[in-house]
């Protein structure tokens, strides 16, 4: 059964720490995603990697760099939290392709920044 | 004006009935068209996924993509409760995957 896995589903933090979300699969995908999810707003793409150490820009990069040492993981880091980047953040992973454009998302973490 | 443009409900129907879920796009470009459903605290899955236009058709689920008039829809038929969540549209425009979502419509099923 496919996995990708968030490290966690809930996560406080203050204004101005730096924030590491993390995310496994194991399916062995080439491409992988960091979305932010707010009511209203739908997904909306923040960065993705179609392999390793390779990264471009979403649609709202700012704020957030990214880090794919490994295959299997993608690392999303808020540099200076703010309360704006209050959100749920899915990863999702997915093979390359063409054609093949089902995306398997994470079960997402609920950040607060306070 | 958003890319992709999703009615975000709430959408409130009796057990049994069918439902039309729609979106609405701007950019003609997109080729690949799906539907995720995302139970609450949950991420979306896939739920359906059509290349270009046309029907497709999945047990209780119907696709349709008409890309003359950018527009999508997702039939649900004899709804059940189980079936209640937040369906999100999605497109893209080749196999990189890049998806870009609607803002998706949240269903409630009634029994």
């Amino acid at each position: 059964d496919v996995k990708v896995t968030q490290s966690s589903r809930y996560l406080v933090k203050r204004t101005g720490e730096k924030v590491f979300l993390e995310c496994v699969q194991d399916m062995d995908h080439e491409n992988m995603f960091w979305y932010r999810q707010d009511p209203g707003l739908g997904l909306r793409l923040i960065y993705f990697s179609y392999d390793v150490k390779m990264k471009e820009k979403g649609d709202i990069p700012e704020g957030y760099s990214v880090s794919r040492e490994k295959k299997e993981r993608f690392s999303l880091i808020l540099e200076s939290a703010s309360t704006n980047q209050t959100s749920m953040y899915l990863c999702a992973s997915s093979p390359a392709g063409e054609g093949n454009t089902e995306a398997f998302f994470g079960q997402g973490t609920r950040l607060t920044v306070v | 004006q958003k890319e992709v443009e999703q009615d975000p409900g709430p959408l409130s129907v009796p057990e049994g009935a069918i439902v039309s879920l729609n979106c609405t796009y701007s950019n003609s470009a997109f080729q690949y068209f799906m539907w995720y459903r995302q139970y609450s605290r949950k991420g979306p899955e896939l739920l359906m996924y059509t290349y270009s236009s046309g029907n497709k058709e999945d047990g209780r689920f119907t696709a349709q993509v008409d890309k003359s008039s950018k527009y999508i829809s997702l039939f649900i038929r004899d709804s059940q409760p189980s079936d209640s969540a937040t369906y999100l549209c999605a497109m893209s425009y080749n196999a990189g995957n890049m998806l870009t979502f609607g803002g998706g419509t949240r269903l409630m099923v009634k029994p």
